[in-house]
């Protein structure tokens, strides 16, 4: 069946614009995170929701990032003014339970780079 | 503060031979414990995942788990070029988000052939 995809794939974007990111899990996967991955770093949770509630958005960097998940599905990351410390790797990653973790699946990722 | 300590790497070893990835972690209150392959541009795939103390076996790998000295190791055992990859080590953390996975940076692994 079809995994979680996110898209765009790439995306390039000058500093100071905004940028949106989006996330299907996988269908009737309730719990979706985001994490971010810079160059040579790890994995960095972002938020987690549960159904279109965000229990834990305690790993947005700055207000200028902000998420949303509409109908239990599509997940939006949105970033706003932009900055070149932004560029990294943006990774969703869903399950049909949360804490399930033999059962979370990631997407392939948005690459960010902010010129 | 939850800490996850790896190893860089890289780490290079010839076809055939045993690959030994470590990671410390510092909270005593890690639960579960996760290693994950990364191919170059790829996404994360779980490959192994323990919870006991002691040595969990799949296939050629061994995931190995001593809490006392908060310590996990991954033995890949008759290594193949497929097998190079980062490897990320993961931990949960009681009272934190369920699910929510701290993560280190990263082990490189090449094998040679």
């Amino acid at each position: 069946g079809a995994g979680v995809s996110q898209s765009p794939s790439n995306k390039v974007t000058e500093k100071g614009k905004d940028v949106e990111l989006r996330c299907d899990p996988i269908s009737g996967h309730t719990a979706l995170y985001w994490y971010r991955q810079s160059l040579g770093q790890g994995l960095e949770f972002l938020i987690y929701f549960q159904g279109n509630s965000a229990p834990d958005k305690s790993g947005l960097p700055s207000d200028r990032f902000s998420a949303e998940r509409t109908g239990g599905s599509v997940s939006t990351l949105t970033i706003q003014r932009t900055q070149q410390e932004d560029s990294a790797v943006y990774l969703c990653a869903s399950s049909s339970l949360a804490g399930d973790l033999k059962e979370q699946y990631f997407g392939p990722g948005t690459r960010l780079t902010v010129t | 503060q939850k800490e996850v300590e790896q190893n860089s790497g890289p780490l290079s070893v010839p076809e055939g031979a045993i690959a030994s990835l470590n990671c410390t972690y510092s909270d005593r209150g890690s639960q579960s414990f996760f290693w994950y392959r990364q191919y170059s541009g790829k996404s994360p795939e779980l490959i192994m995942f323990i919870y006991s103390n002691g040595d969990k076996e799949d296939g050629r790998f061994t995931a190995q788990l001593n809490k006392a000295s908060q310590y996990v190791s991954l033995l890949i055992r008759d290594s193949q070029p497929s097998d190079s990859a980062t490897y990320l080590c993961a931990v949960t953390v009681r009272g934190s988000t369920l699910g929510r996975l701290y993560f280190g940076r990263g082990t490189q692994l090449t094998v040679w052939p």
